[in-house]
């Protein structure tokens, strides 16, 4: 099956560019997914990219695809105190087009 | 814009009680997928039901089942609790349409998920 690696944790300062980085096994996944989580809370769909694109924007993210090297990475510019969650990276390669989550990269943001 | 419903927010139970968790999905939406996450771990898949008819099965135990009803809401039956079945268990739903290519309606809504506690 997919396996789905991050970097378990990351922090920056306020006003910051954060980078969060995925790498993927399976090729097959249709598209790819940022999710966010706040502590006790569900996830949150952040933004998505179909498989044959190699960038989204999408305000102040940013997403980038190198389907070669499976990687995947999340921007967020001008990174703000709120931005402080879990992100985690999934495909959808399962025949049910289930999701595969990578272990989740926690975001800290310091003031 | 209506989301995803689950209900319990959440449940304590004792070993070897039952429970279960209910999902009430996006209107329109034909597909429900139950994840199980513990604590400090990524959601993992049990299952998915597709227009009420089970579409794949995950790591779900034998101890659970699951069901989409007529109204496409969707229960997760939980037997013989033990105490690592204690976990936040998220409901997601996506419209997958005809299911002829992928699209972006494949793209998964999650509920607050339920946090059960067996004690």
């Amino acid at each position: 099956g997919e396996d789905v690696e991050q970097s378990l944790f990351l922090s920056v300062r306020e006003g910051d560019s954060s980078v969060i980085n995925c790498t993927y096994t399976d090729s097959s996944s249709t598209y790819l997914y940022w999710y966010k989580q706040e502590p006790g809370a569900g996830l949150q769909l952040l933004t998505y990219i179909f498989s044959n694109m190699d960038m989204k924007q999408d305000q102040r993210l940013t997403v980038l695809l190198n389907k070669k090297d499976k990687h995947l990475s999340l921007r967020i510019a001008d990174t703000q105190t709120g931005d402080s969650a879990i992100y985690f990276c999934a495909g959808n390669s399962g025949s049910a087009r289930q999701l595969t989550f990578g272990s989740g990269t926690q975001l800290t943001v310091l003031p | 814009a209506a989301g995803v419903i689950q209900s319990p927010r959440h449940l304590i139970k004792e070993k070897r009680e039952t429970a279960t968790l209910k999902c009430y999905p996006i209107p329109r939406h034909d597909t429900v997928y139950w994840y199980q996450q513990g604590p400090g771990q990524d959601p993992q898949f049990l299952i998915s039901f597709y227009e009420k008819m089970q579409s794949d099965k995950g790591s779900i135990p034998d101890r659970f089942s699951a069901q989409q009803f007529s109204d496409y809401h969707s229960e997760l039956n939980m037997s013989s609790l033990e105490l690592g079945d204690s976990a936040l268990y998220f409901c997601a739903s996506s419209l997958r349409g005809l299911g002829l290519a992928h699209t972006s309606t494949d793209t998964q809504y999650f509920g607050p998920g339920t946090r059960l506690t067996v004690l």
